[in-house]
């Protein structure tokens, strides 16, 4: 069974860092393609981050260049999130995302809480 | 960035009744590859969301059938031949043909 644990969550004020895990089990995760997408309290989903298999593409939404850095650690079997410069409007539960576009499905994580105040 | 709009924001339907929903994207999402990579998500409350639907009409394993999608280019539809009340919840399409990723706003799916 496909596994996503994210933590590193918490309450975090203005300007401070935070770095996210998410821990996978159950399937091959050297093989795929992972993303951070997050959910602000009562909004819609948006995509944040993606890392292929082997770290060779990285991309990031524009609302996060150059605060955030994902990475990943295929020996762990883990996925990062360091976040910098951080941001009221970065408040949001940060989802991983295991990522394929055929029948070995889409997985989520149960997600973790950022919260960003003073 | 691709737009992604969806309509309606809310739906309410009735328990057995089909409900039906538009996914619309700024550009063709078809892919030099020749796919076109629009996805379904289901988000029950309080839940994380889950894939439905896979290259618009491929449906994930463990999903009902009375779950479909169907659409080409710019246009697609996610519907439910009959809605149960297991349905309700947020509905998003996504668009991975292009870069950023970028979803839908969501519909709300509830009983009437």
């Amino acid at each position: 069974e496909v596994q996503l644990v994210e933590s590193g969550g918490g309450l975090v004020q203005p300007g401070g860092s935070l770095r996210l895990s998410c821990a996978a089990s159950g399937f091959t995760f050297s093989s795929y393609s992972m993303n951070w997408v997050r959910q602000a309290p009562g909004k819609g989903l948006e995509w944040v981050s993606y890392i292929s298999s082997s770290s060779s593409t990285i991309y990031y939404a524009d609302s996060v260049k150059g605060r955030f850095t994902i990475s990943r650690d295929n020996a762990k079997n883990s996925l990062y999130l360091q976040m910098n410069s951080l941001r009221d409007e970065d408040t949001a539960v940060y989802y991983c995302a295991r990522e394929s576009y055929d029948s070995s499905g889409y997985d989520w994580g149960q997600g973790t809480l950022v919260t960003v105040s003073s | 960035d691709v737009v992604m709009t969806q309509s309606p924001l809310s739906l309410p339907v009735t328990l057995g009744q089909p409900a039906s929903i538009s996914c619309r994207s700024s550009q063709s999402l078809v892919y030099s590859d020749g796919n076109t990579y629009l996805n379904w998500f289901q988000q029950r409350p309080g839940q994380s969301p889950r894939r439905l639907i896979y290259k618009v009409s491929n449906r994930d394993s463990g999903v009902p059938d009375r779950f479909s999608g169907s659409g080409s280019g710019t246009d697609f539809t996610l519907k439910i031949s009959r809605v149960e009340a297991e349905d309700v919840g947020v509905y998003y399409c996504m668009q991975g043909t292009h870069w950023p990723l970028t979803f839908g706003p969501g519909t709300k799916v509830d009983i009437k």
